[in-house]
């Protein structure tokens, strides 16, 4: 199946810097990424969607200022998360969504996700 | 609000038994469903997927679900599990809805399963 890495795996940052996440899909093109957030023990819950080349959708509740994401490239998405708080701290997880072939819906492929650590 | 819902939060077997974790939707259009795990320290992977056609329809490692549209139901089955299936697994429905998809997941169950 298709590979989405994420880089870093991990990180630990002080309270009110800022924290770079980035996305990659490594053998498909995928205009559309989604960036979510797993906190211990629960679901994912869907943060927005990434869209290549224009500006992301995000989810009710999510404040846009402060998780910055940027899909300049077909395979390339980051989300920057500004002025870190420990409540911040959390698994984030992107996606990206593999077209697939003409006319299959698509499926949507996993990166290993990312532990933000805020002290 | 659509809404996934996966009934067991916990499962606990022994190797060998059958394995049945339940996955409910709300939503009445047309939908799109999915079973990822997450094995221990790893990411998520797809299982199985449904989009249309036969409802019973079978994924990786042994396990197959069936889509119950009267129902809306989509429960995960394996006939006879193995200890290396301990993971958690999450239900998920693409809505298709104002012009983008989105994928909502379930909360989660988690199995273990014993030697």
């Amino acid at each position: 199946g298709a590979v989405v890495s994420q880089h870093p795996s991990w990180v630990i940052c002080k309270s009110g810097t800022s924290v770079k996440i980035e996305c990659r899909s490594l053998d498909f093109q995928a205009t559309t990424m989604f960036w979510y957030r797993q906190f211990p023990k629960q679901s994912l819950m869907l943060m927005a969607t990434s869209n290549e080349g224009s500006k992301a959708t995000y989810e009710q509740g999510v404040e846009k200022d402060k998780f910055l994401i940027n899909h300049a490239s077909l395979t390339l998405s980051t989300l920057t998360v500004t002025s870190a708080h420990p409540e911040d701290s959390s698994f984030y997880i992107c996606s990206a969504r593999d077209p697939g072939t003409s006319g299959s819906p698509d499926t949507q492929y996993f990166g290993p996700g990312t532990r933000l650590t805020v002290l | 609000a659509q809404s996934v819902s996966q009934h067991n939060h916990h499962v606990i077997l022994s190797e060998a038994a059958s394995l049945e974790l339940g996955c409910n939707y709300s939503y009445g259009g047309t939908v799109n469903l999915f079973w990822y795990v997450q094995y221990p320290g790893q990411h998520l992977q797809l299982l199985l997927k449904y989009f249309s056609g036969d409802p019973l329809v079978k994924g990786i490692k042994g396990f197959e679900a069936e889509f119950i549209k009267s129902k809306f139901s989509f429960n995960l089955r394996k006939p006879s599990v193995q200890w290396s299936d301990t993971a958690e697994y999450f239900c998920a429905v693409i809505l298709f809805s104002g012009g983008y998809n989105k994928l909502i997941f379930g909360a989660g169950t988690r199995l273990a399963v014993h030697p």
